[in-house]
């Protein structure tokens, strides 16, 4: 079983809709959540972190964390064509832990 | 303008040729570290230091070395023991490392593209 798990997509979504992504992980300690956005050809950029269970927002970014149920997600508000890229959930125990990713594609 | 810097964006080794990638930050960060990214897969640890002079082995550290002889800097060494050393490389670093808080946050360079001639 992997450690952080992903839908690995494409996911498709109108321009203007809600993005929703997913992620699940093994390890009970884990202890802090980040997603990271990576473009085609380029690094990861951190977007969102969160450490708590529940919802943190910003701007059109909207992270969930649900401890018991081991899941993270992130959901993107009014997404655009330039949200179109691969969203790497990572966890953070002992170690930081990363998923394979999920590719975006928004349609204009 | 801090920030954390790679060179260089690509490289190209022939059989048998060790080849290094310079990693520079100067954000005063503690901890950096070395990953890997082929096609489809995740990022797999190779390297990670916390404090200057130390470092310890990832999950694929075999075929690889590194220095940790300034705060600034942490260099990977790709041997001509990587048997398939054609991937992405990226070079991260964090305020902190591993505490009892976990795993701090962690911020990458642009990469290193690698490929085998």
């Amino acid at each position: 079983q992997k450690e952080v798990e992903q839908n690995s997509g494409p996911l498709s979504v109108p321009e203007g809709a809600i993005a929703s992504l997913n992620c699940t992980y093994s390890d009970r300690v884990s202890q802090s959540f980040f997603w990271y956005r990576q473009y085609s050809g380029k690094s990861p950029e951190l977007i969102m972190s969160i450490y708590s269970n529940g919802d943190k927002e910003d701007g059109r970014f909207t992270a969930q964390l649900n401890k018991a149920s081991q899941y993270v997600s992130l959901l993107i508000r009014d997404s655009q064509p330039s949200d179109s890229a691969t969203y790497l959930c990572a966890v953070s125990g002992n170690d930081m832990r990363f998923g394979a990713g999920t590719r975006l594609t928004v349609k204009p | 303008d801090g920030g954390i810097t790679q060179s260089p964006k690509y490289l190209f080794r022939k059989e048998g040729q060790n080849v290094t990638l310079s990693c520079e930050q100067n954000l005063n960060h503690d901890a950096m570290y070395w990953y890997r990214q082929d096609p489809g897969q995740g990022l797999r640890l190779i390297y990670y230091s916390q404090i200057v002079n130390d470092f310890q082995k990832g999950d694929i550290a075999e075929g690889y070395s590194v220095s940790r002889e300034k705060k600034e800097s942490f260099p990977l060494t790709v041997t001509s023991a990587q048997k398939n050393p054609t991937a992405f490389y990226l070079c991260a670093s964090s305020p902190q490392g591993t505490t009892s808080g976990g795993t701090d946050t962690q911020y990458f360079g642009p990469g290193t593209r690698l490929t085998v001639l």
